[in-house]
């Protein structure tokens, strides 16, 4: 099946600092979503993002199907970015194992 | 328009019980799909139901079972409970999940003693 990797796993910012998240997937996938969970678990959508570059405010997202990887870039970053940032899609959705980011301020 | 809704939020029960979990999905979405998180193995699709049939199904045994009414609403039933099972339980809803964006439900997070 499906394997998906995140990148970094762990990540530290000074708060107005940017940082790029990574997502490679080993074979294509039509549904990428960009989530992010909050302290009570609930997991909020960033993004859907199959191919192409959206943005929403501080956040954007852009993924090249053809060479199966996705890319989160967060801006200006602030405390309430904090949070685990998951990546995921496919036939059985398969997750990535997450990007842990902690914003200190 | 109201998002999922998941019920119970929080359940303790103890080995070798049964536990049904709800989840009512955003109007006029037709696919359910249910996932566990643990923090060893992290974000697990179990399966997904398209119009009251299942249409895919993860890698869990076959305790873990599901169904989905005819409104869309799903339910997932766990039977013989193990100490394993504790999770995070998150369902999410989409028109379609191959082709269109999840919107999950808040969890319910299950504690087995």
């Amino acid at each position: 099946g499906i394997q998906v990797e995140q990148s970094p796993p762990d990540l530290i910012l000074q708060e107005g600092a940017n940082s790029t998240l990574r997502c490679n997937f080993s074979d294509s996938v039509n549904n990428l979503q960009w989530f992010h969970q909050n302290p009570w678990g609930q997991l909020i959508n960033l993004f859907y993002i199959p191919s192409g570059t959206k943005q929403n405010g501080r956040l954007s997202a852009t993924t090249v199907a053809t060479e199966r990887y996705s890319l989160l870039y967060i801006s200006s970053s602030q405390t309430t970015d904090s949070g685990v940032y998951f990546c995921g899609g496919g036939f059985k959705t398969i997750f990535g194992a997450g990007t842990r980011l902690f914003v200190k301020a | 328009k109201a998002g999922v809704t998941q019920t119970p939020r929080y359940l303790i029960k103890t080995r070798g019980q049964q536990v049904t979990l709800s989840c009512s999905p955003i109007s006029g979405h037709r696919s359910v799909s249910w996932y566990q998180q643990t923090p060893g193995q992290g974000l697990q699709f179990l399966f997904e139901y398209f119009s009251e049939t299942q249409r895919n199904k993860g890698n869990f045994p076959g305790r873990f079972s599901g169904r989905q009414f005819s409104n869309s609403r799903s339910e997932m039933n766990v039977s013989t409970l193990e100490l394993g099972d504790s999770a995070l339980y998150l369902c999410a809803s989409s028109w379609d999940r191959a082709v269109n964006e999840q919107f999950f439900g808040p969890g319910t997070r299950l504690t087995v003693l």
